[in-house]
């Protein structure tokens, strides 16, 4: 199975700030990546797919980046609508996995 | 736009099988790839497995032994059956589309809480 790991687990932002968040594969697993939000008692939201590529009617706010085994989801400007926990997962073979999920909380 | 809704008991007795049905909202279930995810309270996402139109599945392997998926494209429907269960296995149980370029998990159902429960 490819192990995807998550950092931080969680971190506290201000609105307005820029936030990075990195996800790290045990493999190489190309530009098979994805980032989901998730709100409390929410369902998943698909944010970005293949590594850079942002869903229909996500912010612009909202970036993706990496391949090989090293990615990053970057808000540019937190808003107060951000605050969720965050997760990659991969889709270069099965069985898929997800990291661990990143917390953004309120500073 | 795809919807999709799963359906099934909240409550299952240890060691019996849980079943959960998801029903897609319109033809699209003859494409793509249905998978079924679960999170336990305060946890993580873990992915039980996919499975095509055709019926060919992909399962996790640490619950391999205990997955059963089957699709019936007739009824936009497919099905999970998770047998022997404990308490481990309560959680919200998701079903999810898996999509084109590069198979993300684009559309999900609101997910259904399984409790395992005596």
């Amino acid at each position: 199975d490819i192990q995807m790991t998550q950092s931080p687990s969680s971190l506290s932002a201000s609105v307005g700030d820029r936030v990075t968040i990195t996800c790290r594969a045990s493999q190489s697993i190309s530009t098979y990546l994805i980032w989901y939000q998730q709100k409390p008692g929410k369902v998943p939201k698909l944010l970005i797919y293949a590594a850079s590529s942002l869903q229909s009617g996500v912010p612009s706010r909202f970036s993706g980046s990496g391949s090989g085994t090293d990615f990053t989801l970057t808000i540019s400007s937190l808003q107060v609508e951000d605050f969720a926990t965050y997760y990659c997962q991969q889709s270069y073979s099965t069985p898929r996995t997800f990291g661990q999920g990143t917390r953004v909380e309120i500073k | 736009q795809v919807q999709l809704q799963e359906s099934g008991p909240g409550l299952v007795k240890p060691s019996e099988t849980l079943s959960l049905t998801c029903t897609v909202s319109d033809d699209s279930i003859s494409s793509y790839f249905w998978s079924w995810i679960r999170q336990p309270a305060g946890k993580g996402l873990e992915w039980i497995g996919r499975i095509s139109k055709s019926g060919s599945t992909n399962y996790n392997p640490s619950l391999k032994s205990r997955v059963t998926m089957s699709v019936d494209t007739s009824k936009n429907v497919f099905s999970l059956n998770l047998s022997s269960l404990t308490a481990a296995d309560t959680a919200v149980y998701y079903c999810a589309r898996e999509g084109p370029s590069s198979r993300p998990l684009d559309y999900w159902g609101q997910g259904t809480l399984v409790t395992v429960s005596s």
